[in-house]
């Protein structure tokens, strides 16, 4: 099962920061955060991930908060063709490194 | 164009009939993995290459299907006796030799499969 908890839909206006809440209650001091999108259609797109410091790349910044149960990926400027799944998951500590998606959340960009 | 590719794109097959899926990974990717993913969830892991080492397989992933990656480059994903519920989005991804908590998967655009 997957160890992360994400609304099921957000709407954002485009040009505006998306803001995508994640729970993990659950983690363990090892596990990293990652954030994955999907496009209708097509494969899962890595977005970032980060272990407990807050990290940005091209794409979107990372916010853990220091207790590290919960993370905020932020897409700074929002644009149509953002609109995706967004899944947050959690790192297994197994060795395989298989990532376990939830059903994430549908973030739907408007113009 | 370097990413992952998968062959075909789209399959249609009857119930019964057996299918063949072909993933070639990044160059030089020593791992690789198979997901499926079934309408509005997202994708499940089923079967994890080390090379050409098969080192975890799902419980998902029945007597029916295997999977091989014979010279730790490409892989096969083959399904015996398809069933209607085999109809799903059949997902590669490889990465690379980083430690494994810090690497990112690649995926490709998988293989629709549709089961009549």
């Amino acid at each position: 099962d997957a160890k992360t908890t994400q609304p099921t839909s957000m709407d954002c206006a485009e040009g505006r920061a998306a803001n995508l809440p994640c729970n993990h209650s659950t983690i363990s001091g090892n596990e990293y955060v990652y954030w994955y999108r999907q496009i209708h259609s097509q494969g899962p797109q890595y977005i970032i991930h980060g272990l407990k410091n807050n990290e940005t790349n091209e794409m979107a910044s990372l916010i853990i908060t220091e207790d590290r149960k919960s993370s905020t990926l932020i897409l700074p400027h929002a644009t149509l063709r953002d609109t995706a799944v967004y899944y947050c998951i959690v790192g297994t500590p197994s060795n395989t490194g298989k990532l376990i998606f939830g059903q994430g959340t549908t973030l739907q960009v408007k113009p | 164009d370097t990413g992952v590719s998968q062959d075909p794109r789209h399959k249609i097959t009857k119930r019964g009939q057996n299918v063949t899926f072909r993933c070639d990974p990044i160059s030089e990717h020593n791992r690789l993995y198979w997901y499926r993913q079934t309408l509005g969830q997202g994708p499940e892991f089923l079967t994890y290459f080390q090379n050409e080492a098969q080192l975890e397989k799902s419980r998902l992933l029945s007597d029916r299907f295997s999977a091989e990656r014979p010279k730790g480059s490409f892989s096969t994903l083959e399904i015996q006796r398809t069933e209607q519920g085999d109809s799903a989005m059949y997902l590669c991804a490889s990465s690379s030799r980083r430690p494994v908590l810090q690497e990112t998967q690649y995926f490709g655009p998988g293989t629709r499969l549709l089961v009549l």
